[in-house]
């Protein structure tokens, strides 16, 4: 199975910051990685897919990058809305699976 | 626009099954596959399996193997996830989610509300 690792677990951060959350995989999986927001009690929404393509009406605050093993997930400046648990999510085979989460709270 | 609207919330003893449903409305049913995820308490996600909704082809992942079912009805536009032999550690919030139609796009693209499952004795 493909470990993916998130980096930090948590993050305290202020709005109008900029966030950086890293996700490294265990082995390369090109660019089939996804990044999922969940906020407390309720299901993840989709935010990236393929590292990099925004998915429809997602801010254009969100961001990614990345291959092979290393990718990131950018918010360019922080707002209330976003403080949220961020998922990355690897689909280049199966078991698909899933980083531990980041937890963007208020600083 | 896509709508997954799951049963309700189950309470089983070690042992049981349980099985949750999952309807689709706003599409057309078999546009999209369905997976299973789960997230136990202050755990990670967790991909379940997921069902071809025009063939019903399935995949799992090895650690459900023996255990679960997925399976769908076209007609009610609804999908299924049953799993057996429930012990303690399979509580959890269970998850529907569509993929986008392309089937090598395994992300999850519009989810369900949830089904929390809880085992206990």
């Amino acid at each position: 199975d493909i470990q993916m690792t998130q980096s930090p677990s948590t993050l305290s951060a202020s709005v109008g910051d900029r966030v950086t959350i890293t996700c490294r995989a265990s082995q390369s999986i090109g660019i089939l990685l996804a990044w999922y927001q969940q906020r407390p009690g309720i299901a993840p929404k989709l935010l990236i897919y393929k590292a990099s393509t925004l998915e429809n009406g997602v801010p254009s605050r969100f961001s990614g990058s990345g291959s092979g093993t290393k990718f990131t997930l950018t918010i360019s400046s922080l707002q209330p809305d976003d403080f949220a648990t961020y998922y990355c999510q690897q689909f280049n085979s199966y078991p698909l699976t899933f980083g531990g989460g980041t937890n963007v709270e208020i600083k | 626009q896509v709508r997954l609207v799951h049963s309700g919330a189950e309470v089983k003893k070690p042992g049981a099954s349980v099985k949750v449903s999952c309807k689709a409305s706003g599409y057309t049913f078999s546009s999209y596959g369905i997976h299973w995820v789960r997230q136990a308490p202050g755990q990670r996600l967790e991909w379940i399996g997921w069902i071809n909704t025009r063939n019903g082809d399935t995949k799992f992942s090895q650690k459900f193997q023996g255990r679960i079912t997925i399976s769908r009805d076209a007609s009610a536009s609804t999908a299924y996830m049953e799993l057996r032999s429930l012990r303690s550690e399979d509580t959890a919030v269970y998850y529907c989610a569509t993929d986008t139609g392309n089937y090598s796009d395994k992300f999850f693209q519009h989810w369900g509300q949830g089904t929390l499952v809880t085992v206990s004795s």
